[in-house]
């Protein structure tokens, strides 16, 4: 069964410095996700992509966040300079169509811990 | 966007059916709802969905009563592999495309 991946598994960064996470999206998807949760809360939507644009994005996803679809089978997100509370894990989905009630396929996610 | 009530949390023992049950009371008609699950440090994964009526899976059941405010997922014969949260979603078509996940019930199953 195909499946959402996403690199690195666990990623460790220090305050103010650059980080970018890395999926990538089940092959003929083309609606794409990002989501996070940090530990012991819920899971939190941060943006969706389509047709190399955002299309949604939530209050969280502000200008120190960044996706792109660098080429045909990537999807990153971009973190601009991480602050502690950016600690989560990140999780990608894909969904075949965009439908709102197309299922979204998940990947396994990246722990990222701020120090 | 509807508003989703579940358990915070659920005990069952190895081979029993579980049912969860959600309340959406304000759910609109081109809502449809959704169950995903999630183990421990992994990403939610779906297990159902339905609009009405009663859907099954070689998963679970999804049992929906006609006013469509509350629904059920029925998890037969469960084993310890089934321990984690259950979120129940709503949305419709003409919804966002973000998922809006709940605290969800967490499921403990014991041997």
């Amino acid at each position: 069964e195909p499946e959402v991946t996403q690199t690195p598994s666990h990623q460790v960064t220090q305050m103010g410095q650059e980080v970018i996470l890395r999926c990538v999206p089940i092959s003929n998807h083309l609606y794409f996700y990002w989501y996070r949760q940090i530990l012991g809360q819920k899971v939190e939507f941060l943006v969706s992509f389509y047709n190399n644009e955002i299309s949604e994005k939530s209050e969280i996803f502000d200008d120190q966040f960044s996706v792109e679809r660098p080429d045909g089978s990537n999807f990153t997100l971009k973190i601009r300079s991480t602050k502690l509370e950016d600690s989560a894990m990140y999780f990608c989905a894909s969904s075949a169509s965009g439908r709102v009630v197309e299922t979204q396929y998940f990947g396994p996610g990246t722990r990222l811990l701020v120090l | 966007l509807a508003k989703t009530t579940q358990p915070i949390s659920m005990d069952s023992y190895e081979g029993q059916e579980v049912n969860i049950t959600c309340s959406h009371n304000n759910i609109a008609t081109n809502d449809y709802i959704t169950w995903y699950q999630q183990f421990p440090s992994q990403g939610p994964r779906f297990i159902i969905q339905g609009y009405k009526t009663k859907v099954t899976n070689e998963v679970a059941s999804l049992f929906i009563p006609a006013d469509r405010k509350s629904s059920t997922l029925s998890l037969p014969r469960v084993s310890l592999s089934d321990t984690a949260v259950y979120y129940c979603l709503v949305g419709g078509y003409t919804g966002r495309r973000a998922l809006t996940f709940g605290s969800g019930t967490r499921l403990q199953v014991q041997p």
